[in-house]
């Protein structure tokens, strides 16, 4: 099951900033770092910020992550007609022992 | 190249069972732990199970635990994942990835499919 809580979709016109949010407990976003996945159906889910804040080699500077106590979220800027696309936050969880993914964003450029 | 190429889905009838392979290349697979990701139709990214480099260590979600074995065979650089007793809901494309703790699932396979439906 999902624990962590993204809004089901996000939009905005080419070149604004777009903000997703991750909302977790104190056993997972509280206690562990958050990594964001970028998801295209049918295609293999990217790495696109690990650590809560770092980026992957590849991974342009228009992609941003943070955290905050039980919180994450994931800031597009800059948008473009290529940031459409699945977003997943992640964390590891210490009360289940695993992983837990986030409920899924769906980005999508007016 | 970094490459984890996965196999063994198809359909199978509800109560059967599967072994899904994940083949690695480009990095020195016993160093790294690694984990099975799934998605249903419709639905989003599930966690299903990791392993430790060594595989001593194995941890898997709550609606697969004691139907599915993760386990892998580092002088093949393969991870697997059995999968018995299979259900409906288990109906999902399964995607491995090498798995980098704190710094994330940082390179994944393709994907295989699992169809479950008699």
């Amino acid at each position: 099951q999902s624990v962590l809580t993204q809004p089901p979709s996000a939009s905005g016109t080419p070149g604004q900033r777009v903000t997703i949010s991750c909302s977790g407990s104190s056993s997972n976003i509280g206690s562990n770092t958050v990594n964001w996945y970028r998801h295209l159906p049918g295609t293999a889910p990217k790495l696109l910020i690990y650590s809560s804040n770092q980026r992957p080699s590849g991974v342009p500077d228009r992609f941003s992550g943070s955290k905050s106590g039980t919180s994450a979220s994931l800031a597009i800027s800059g948008l473009q007609s290529e940031d459409e696309a699945d977003y997943y936050c992640s964390a590891w969880d210490d009360s289940l022992k695993g992983y837990v993914f986030g409920t899924g964003t769906t980005v999508t450029v007016l | 190249e970094v490459q984890l190429l996965v196999s063994g889905g198809g359909q199978v009838q509800p109560g059967g069972s599967l072994r899904l392979s994940c083949a690695a290349s480009g990095f020195t697979f016993k160093n790294y732990a690694m984990t099975w990701v799934r998605q249903a139709p419709g639905k989003g990214l599930e966690w299903v199970s990791a392993i430790t480099g060594s595989g001593v260590t194995s941890y898997y979600a709550d609606s697969v635990k004691g139907r599915f074995t993760i386990s892998r065979d580092n002088s093949k650089n393969t991870l697997y994942l059995q999968v018995n007793g299979l259900t409906a809901e288990d109906t999902a494309v399964y995607y491995c990835a090498k798995d980098n703790g704190d710094d994330g699932m940082d390179v994944w396979g393709q994907g295989t499919t699992v169809t479950v439906s008699s």
